[in-house]
């Protein structure tokens, strides 16, 4: 089975650039979930997906970060304009759904340097 | 607001001893734990997990301890060895919160030779 997908592994932009990172989940899971981790912490929900509907984007810095996961599968995460402290790796995971009980599988994540 | 808690940045322990990390957590409406276990580079894999109706549950080399009225969790590895070495995360979620796991800091274990 393979596991999540995730592009570029890598990326280094100016502040104020734009970026854009993808995730492709697990065939047939329902639930997809972006993370943020800032050196020396646990990641942090940024938003959770149901097939393609939001559940959860209350930590989402929505004047900057925006997600889309259009036909339930695929995901991108886009940051527009991006500052210093956006500098983390992102990382998406999935779920077959989103019950409590359920294990998310993470993807390797992307790790974005901001300068 | 740090409703998961892991105290201890770093630990260092002996190829084939006990490896204790420590969890607390503030929010008791949590109601499953989960620890993860992160290489360099890689994502977080999933290790082992325990529901609050339990206070155990053992996996081969790793057992998960749940004291709820102390709020406290821990993850002991016996014996350890140094393919353990990792940053281990503690996680909770509630059933009530859309499945939503909240992540510990972490706390990097090295396991000595």
């Amino acid at each position: 089975e393979a596991g999540v997908a995730q592009s570029p592994r890598y990326k280094i932009i100016e502040k104020r650039q734009s970026v854009a990172f993808w995730c492709n989940p697990i065939s047939g899971h329902a639930t997809l979930y972006w993370y943020q981790q800032i050196l020396g912490q646990g990641p942090k929900l940024l938003i959770q997906f149901q097939n393609n509907g939001v559940v959860d984007d209350s930590q989402l810095p929505k004047d900057r970060f925006s997600a889309e996961r259009l036909k339930g599968v695929d995901s991108t995460l886009k940051i527009q304009p991006a500052k210093l402290e956006d500098s983390a790796v992102y990382l998406c995971a999935s779920s077959p759904d989103r019950a409590v009980y359920n294990e998310q599988f993470f993807g390797p994540g992307t790790r974005l340097t901001v300068l | 607001d740090q409703q998961v808690k892991q105290n201890s940045p770093s630990l260092s322990v002996q190829e084939g001893r006990i490896s204790i990390l420590n969890c607390d957590y503030t929010n008791s409406m949590f109601d499953y734990f989960l620890w993860y276990k992160k290489y360099p580079a890689e994502g977080p894999t999933f290790l082992i997990s325990i529901s609050s109706i339990k206070d155990k549950n053992e996996d081969g080399r790793f057992t998960v301890f749940l004291n709820k009225s102390a709020k406290h969790l821990s993850l002991h590895i016996v014996p350890s060895q140094p393919g353990d070495s990792a940053v281990y995360f503690c996680a909770a979620s509630a059933a009530s919160n859309t499945g939503k796991l909240i992540f510990g800091q972490g706390t990097t274990l090295q396991v000595k030779p």
